[in-house]
């Protein structure tokens, strides 16, 4: 079995300041990983996924992660935010080649940022 | 445009009240899934199905219920023996077999 630990439930940042949100797993095979956000009474949004190939994964709105396995983990971060980029964050896993098992998500980070 | 509605999109129920959240999409997706969103809870897995006619429990089953009798809806039915049924409920589907979700945009019910 797969499980997420997103180490802050909060995050609170300045407006134009770089961000960091931290995701660890675990899980025994290889893994599928993903970043969503989700605004306020919305819906999820993939922001960026990494399935395989370079560590290193561009998403939307400016973020990016790096997976790393030797350190279960996989962070976004973003170099500069902005206002709009206030939302809640979650970071989940799926084991590789495992059809559609439920993705397994983190509890969550709310990132506020302020003006 | 394709993707996935859900309605209503704030629903009030008594305490002993069955109500039915309905799930419905348009991307002719195999999977769909049901989770349950409370403040700093993440989400949760109530149940999904990979295929027509077929379901699985996913963590938080008791006291939901759900039908898959067509590809392109999954309705969910809280009953009354969901002891603390408030709560904001998402439905997401996926075809890709790299487990990449679309969500809707939520179902919040409030039990009154």
């Amino acid at each position: 079995a797969q499980s997420v630990t997103q180490l802050d439930s909060q995050v609170p940042v300045f407006e134009e300041a770089p961000v960091e949100l931290r995701c660890n797993y675990s899980s025994s095979v290889s893994v599928y990983l993903f970043w969503y956000v989700q605004y306020p009474n919305q819906g999820l949004q993939l922001l960026l996924k990494y399935l395989s190939g370079s560590t290193l994964v561009k998403g939307i709105n400016g973020f990016e992660a790096e997976f790393n396995k030797s350190q279960t983990s996989f962070h976004l971060r973003k170099p500069s935010v902005h206002i709009s980029d206030t939302a809640e964050y979650f970071c989940a896993v799926s084991p590789v080649y495992s059809g559609n098992t439920p993705l397994v998500f983190g509890k969550g980070t709310r990132l506020s940022v302020i003006a | 445009d394709g993707g996935i509605t859900q309605s209503p999109k704030y629903l009030f129920r008594k305490e002993g009240q069955n109500v039915t959240l309905s799930c419905e999409q348009n991307l002719n997706h195999d999977a769909m899934y049901w989770y349950r969103q409370d403040p700093g809870q993440g989400l949760r897995l109530i149940y999904y199905s990979q295929i027509v006619n077929d379901f699985q429990k996913g963590d938080i089953a008791e006291g939901y219920s759900v039908s898959r009798e067509k590809k392109e809806s999954f309705p969910l039915t809280v009953t009354s023996a969901q002891k603390n049924p408030t709560a904001f409920y998402l439905c997401a589907s996926t075809n890709s077999g790299a487990n990449v979700l679309t969500f809707g945009a939520g179902s919040r019910l409030t039990v009154l």
